[in-house]
């Protein structure tokens, strides 16, 4: 059965920072790997998607890496901004794509 | 124009009533899922359709039922409520499930039963 983990839980750093985002899965046979943020009360936002055959994928300041056999993968966030602040949640899709197995999240606040 | 639409935005109702949900994409995907966000926000799939048909039931109670009229919508129709129920309930869809492409959610749909 796979499991994603996300570490740390909540974290809270101050504006301008460089940080990574730690997402850890125990099976290996994924169809791709996705980052989401989802702001309080709203729906998630599709921030990165990574193919399986992929190791990393870049949109703005966000990157994203994937280490198929280790099973992690780490969204990197540069020069973080007050408006970054959010849950941000990785999802690994299995058995065909058909479902999103997610982690449950990790809380980033960004201090002004 | 949103791309996944969820109708209502927040359902308040008793146990024991039946109530549905209506998700909605004007993307062209062919795949459409609804998943359960629960009170620790741990989000869980519950249904797979792909061009009308089901794909995946993941284990869910069959008083909830979905039905997909036409690729673009799926609606989840609840029975007899339970206050267990009472959670987020997002739809998404993708272009197809071969793994090439992105879910995008709807806003969701918070559900209280008291």
């Amino acid at each position: 059965k796979q499991e994603v983990t996300q570490i740390p839980a909540a974290l809270s750093v101050p504006e301008g920072e460089n940080l990574v985002l730690n997402c850890s899965f125990t099976d290996s046979a994924i169809y791709n790997l996705q980052w989401f943020r989802q702001d309080p009360g709203k729906g998630l936002t599709s921030l990165l998607l990574i193919q399986s055959s992929q190791r990393e994928q870049t949109s703005g300041r966000l990157n994203a890496s994937l280490d198929k056999s280790s099973g992690r993968s780490t969204l990197y966030i540069a020069a973080s901004q007050p408006g970054d602040s959010a849950t941000y949640l990785c999802a690994v899709a299995i058995q065909g794509a058909q479902k999103l197995v997610f982690g449950q999240g990790t809380r980033l606040t960004i201090n002004p | 124009d949103t791309a996944v639409s969820q109708t209502p935005k927040y359902l308040v109702t008793q146990m024991g009533n039946d109530k549905s949900i209506k998700c909605e994409q004007n993307l062209g995907h062919d795949t459409m899922y609804w998943y359960k966000q629960d009170s620790k926000k741990f989000l869980k799939i519950m249904f797979s359709y792909n061009n009308k048909e089901l794909i995946i039931n993941e284990t869910v109670p069959n008083r909830f039922s979905p039905k997909s009229p036409d690729k673009a919508h799926l609606n989840l129709h609840i029975n007899s409520l339970e206050l267990g129920d009472s959670a987020v309930y997002f739809c998404a869809s993708s272009q197809d499930f071969s793994g090439n492409y992105e879910q995008y959610f709807g806003p969701g749909t918070r559900l209280t039963v008291t």
